[in-house]
């Protein structure tokens, strides 16, 4: 069974601070890593991709992947009160993608 | 165009009714994808296509058929299903199949099956 794993929050930060995101997966074999910003009632939106170990940076935002602790992270700087969602972590692993629980972000003015 | 559209936003069907959901793209993308959302969950998949071939299909109950008549268009037909079947149904698209492609997601129908 393949699974990611995020803590649910909820993570709250106030305006202007970083917000820290992480997940972990079981998959040793797995190749793709995104984050995807879901508001409530609306559909998941690609954030990141990454796919080598190392930092990516976009913007405001930063993934973090550590394949040999099988572990990616997402880092918001300025976090702004429109970042407030949940963040769900996804790994495409053989032939599939597979979802975590999200985290849930708050960011107080 | 980069976006996905998907038809309808919302859907109210009786267990005895045949539906169809139907799903849109136009960035060139040969992997398309349906999943299926409850409340507080994560989309769990249920089929990919790529490059019009069905490659995935996670044990969906036969009561969910999908169709993928072109390498633009995904539809998911709906026939004899439960209540337990309401839930946010996504599509998605991708320029690389899995595992490596980014997919975008469309806006969802929300289903509910009384």
């Amino acid at each position: 069974q393949k699974e990611v794993e995020q803590n649910s929050g909820p993570l709250s930060v106030p305006e202007g601070a970083i917000a820290s995101l992480n997940c972990t997966y079981s998959d040793r074999v797995s190749q793709s890593f995104f984050w995807y910003r879901q508001y409530s009632g609306k559909s998941p939106e690609l954030i990141m991709s990454i796919y080598s170990n190392g930092d990516k940076e976009d913007g405001r935002f930063t993934a973090q992947l550590n394949k040999a602790s099988q572990y990616v992270s997402l880092l918001i700087r300025d976090s702004q009160p429109s970042d407030s969602a949940t963040y769900l972590c996804a790994v495409g692993a053989g032939n599939q993608f597979y979802f975590g629980t999200g985290t849930s972000l708050t960011v107080i003015p | 165009d980069t976006e996905v559209t998907q038809t309808p936003k919302h859907l109210v069907m009786g267990m005895t009714n045949k539906k169809s959901l139907k799903c849109e793209q136009h960035m060139g993308h040969r992997a398309m994808y349906w999943y299926k959302q409850k409340a507080k969950k994560p989309p769990e998949l249920m089929f990919v296509y790529s490059y019009e071939k069905l490659s995935i299909n996670e044990s969906v109950p036969s009561r969910f058929s999908p169709e993928c008549p072109n390498s633009s268009l995904l539809n998911l037909h709906l026939h004899a299903l439960q209540p337990e079947d309401s839930a946010l149904y996504l599509c998605a698209s991708s320029q690389r199949g899995p595992p490596l492609g980014e997919q975008f997601f469309g806006p969802g129908t929300r289903l509910t099956v009384l």
